[in-house]
């Protein structure tokens, strides 16, 4: 089936820093792939996405390329604020492989935690 | 614009009780959706529906059901609550089937 991994949290960092947390997946067909991410107290929101093979989906300055070759979809961010501080979900959608009740299928989560 | 709306945002049930988790959406969206999140592991589906009177099991359905009568809203109702069902629950909606989905804030629901 199909599968997300992402690296384990928590991870922190100061302002300013440069951020990348790494996304791997496991899916048949030609998933598309996505960032969430969720603040403190809330529901997930989409960050960006990718549809196809070497797209890059960007949004608040983060960023992500879809790499079939290498079957990942890194988030990266080139100076990181406090308020970035939120956990983030990478998933894959299997739609347009037929995944059915596979159809999104998230990662476990990165805490992300940035300071001042 | 209110989005996907969950009530209640929390609530402790004793073991062997029901409810039901309200879910209401104002975008029109025909697909819809109920995930389970555990510290640690993500988000894991429920139950889905592409529309209205169409219902189907996600990765985790045992213990509970759910119903989609209209368009707007699809509760996820427990009906033996068991401590394995302490989790916080999300609902959300999406016009394209596993597209961009937009969550609710989230029912964080303990049994004791």
């Amino acid at each position: 089936g199909n599968s997300v991994t992402q690296m384990e949290g928590p991870v922190t960092l100061s302002e300013e820093a440069f951020l990348t947390i790494n996304c791997t997946y496991t899916a048949t067909g030609y998933p598309s792939l996505f960032w969430y991410v969720q603040y403190p107290g809330e529901g997930l929101q989409l960050l960006l996405k990718a549809t196809k093979a070497d797209d890059k989906g960007s949004n608040k300055g983060f960023e992500a390329t879809y790499r079939k070759e290498t079957t990942s979809f890194h988030l990266e961010k080139g100076s990181v604020q406090v308020s970035d501080s939120a956990v983030y979900f990478c998933a894959l959608s299997s739609w347009y492989s037929g995944g059915g009740a596979d159809g999104l299928t998230f990662g476990k989560g990165t805490h992300l935690i940035i300071q001042p | 614009n209110a989005g996907v709306t969950q009530t209640p945002k929390f609530r402790i049930l004793k073991i062997g009780q029901s409810m039901t988790l309200q879910c209401t959406q104002d975008m029109n969206h025909n697909y819809m959706y109920w995930y389970r999140q555990d510290p640690g592991m993500g988000l894991k589906l429920i139950y889905y529906s592409v529309g209205a009177g169409i219902t189907d099991k996600g990765e985790v359905p045992n213990g509970y059901n759910v119903s989609r009568s209209t368009t707007e809203d699809f509760p996820l109702r427990l009906e033996l609550a068991a401590p394995s069902q302490t989790s916080v629950y999300f609902c959300a909606s999406s016009s394209l089937l596993a597209e961009e989905l937009f969550f609710g804030e989230g029912s964080r629901l303990t049994v004791l």
